[in-house]
């Protein structure tokens, strides 16, 4: 099946500082790319779709600001926490749609990110 | 708008005996997807089991099935002969257009005991 990576799994920073989270398909070409955001026991809740070569489109109530979203080539995408703060401590996970199998997503194990 | 239901938010069950999940959705679209998921305490999502809309014939992978109902909006999950392994958070989720990201439901925490 097709495998997406994380980077890094597990971060922490200190408030006020910048963090980067990679998101890589490793064997197919995702046209399309999602964060999530998850706390603990709940569902995952979408914070933006990133389509290769365009800008991302952001939920409401994401600041698009905070957390920028690059999406370079059509298997990588990352998203910056800028400034983080307390509040920002989540667990983040990416998801990939499959060029030629549209109607799956495949999810990348996650970054828990704890800011101090 | 699209949504997707689930109405218990824990559910319990014995090893080996057999435990269901609900799930409603709603769509105005004719041709979508659904999915189960799995979320295991190390939190990496797995599917479970995927349902075409246009397919008449539940879905079935080895100990899961669905019952799928369209005209109802009900999507369960039965779970046979369940296992230890089976302790997961469950997400049902839509899918209708392409470019469009999964709509999941707020899940259900499921608790197999031997």
């Amino acid at each position: 099946g097709a495998v997406v990576s994380q980077h890094p799994s597990w971060v922490i920073c200190k408030s006020g500082t910048s963090v980067k989270i990679e998101c890589r398909s490793l064997d197919f070409q995702a046209t399309t790319m999602f964060w999530y955001r998850q706390f603990p026991k709940q569902s995952l809740m979408l914070m933006a779709t990133s389509n290769e070569g365009s800008k991302a489109t952001y939920e409401q109530g994401v600041e698009k600001d905070k957390f920028l979203i690059n999406h370079a080539s059509l298997t990588l995408s990352t998203l910056t926490v800028t400034s983080a703060h307390p509040e920002d401590s989540s667990f983040y996970i990416c998801s990939a749609r499959d060029q030629e199998t549209h109607n799956e997503q495949f999810f990348g194990p996650g970054t828990r990110l704890t800011v101090l | 708008a699209q949504t997707v239901t689930q109405s218990q938010p824990e559910m319990s069950v014995q090893e080996a005996e057999t435990v269901t999940l609900s799930c409603t959705y709603d769509t105005s679209e004719s041709n979508y997807y659904l999915f189960w998921y799995k979320q295991p305490p190390s939190r990496q999502m797995i599917l479970v089991i995927r349902q075409e809309a246009y397919k008449q014939q539940n879905a079935t992978e080895n100990r899961f099935s669905v019952n799928f109902q369209k005209a109802a909006k009900s999507f369960s999950l039965k779970i046979s002969d369940s296992q230890l392994g089976d302790t997961a958070m469950y997400f049902c989720a839509l899918f209708h257009q392409a470019g469009t990201a999964l709509i999941f439901g707020k899940g259900t925490t499921l608790s197999v005991s031997s």
